[in-house]
């Protein structure tokens, strides 16, 4: 069975500071990875996908993160965070099946502070 | 842009009572999927719905579990007789293709007493 570990439940940040959020999942075949965002009261939202090709995926408000296949990784990262990213991350997982099937992480909760 | 809508936005129930929630996927969308939140813990999946009928479903959505698409454009979601441990929000998503990235809705808060 697929599962999705983050490891960090709550990070805070002042803004302008670097972003990077773990996400490590288990399963032994071809996975498609996903980022989910849900800001306060709102709906989730992808912020980017990976389902092959180059590792290292760019996403919507200058997220990126990196499939490192090696570490079974995929971790989230921004370069300059505003207080505009404060919400909850979720890191999910698909085994690429005919049905679309997400297995979610925890989840990690960042607070920006102005 | 188009979206999943999700009503009510927070119900509250007695426990042993029946539930529907309700969501309307985007309107060219053909699968259709439930998932849940327990407060605290992982966004878990409950049910994919395609072509009126369930293609998949968890070892959660037990008998007491129901899916309908009862016109062209309502997703419910029936749990017959409640438990306190059904208390989750509850998050709609549909998708156009099998293979898109699915739109989820703003979730259901289900409280049972």
């Amino acid at each position: 069975a697929q599962s999705v570990s983050q490891h960090n439940h709550h990070v805070i940040l002042s803004e302008a500071a670097s972003l990077e959020l773990g996400c490590n999942y288990s399963y032994g075949g071809t996975v498609n990875l996903f980022w989910y965002v849900q800001y306060p009261g709102q709906h989730l939202q992808l912020l980017l996908k990976y389902f092959s090709g180059d590792p290292l995926v760019k996403g919507i408000k200058g997220f990126e993160a990196e499939f490192i296949k090696s570490k079974f990784s995929f971790n989230l990262r921004k370069p300059s965070v505003q207080w505009s990213d404060t919400a909850e991350y979720f890191c999910a997982v698909n085994s690429g099946g005919s049905n679309y099937k997400l297995t979610f992480g925890k989840g990690t909760l960042l607070t920006v502070n102005p | 842009e188009p979206e999943v809508t999700q009503t009510p936005s927070h119900q509250v129930t007695q426990m042993g009572q029946e539930v529907i929630l309700r969501c309307v996927p985007i309107s060219n969308h053909l699968y259709f999927y439930w998932y849940r939140q327990i407060l605290g813990q992982k966004v878990e999946f409950l049910v994919s719905f395609y072509n009126n009928e369930i293609s998949e479903k968890s070892e959660i959505f037990d008998d007491q579990f129901s899916v309908e698409r009862p016109d062209g454009s309502n997703f419910t979601l029936k749990i017959r007789s409640t438990k306190l441990e059904d208390s989750a929000m509850y998050f709609c998503a549909s998708s156009g293709q099998n293979d898109s990235p699915l739109h989820f809705g703003n979730g259901t808060r289900l409280t049972v007493t």
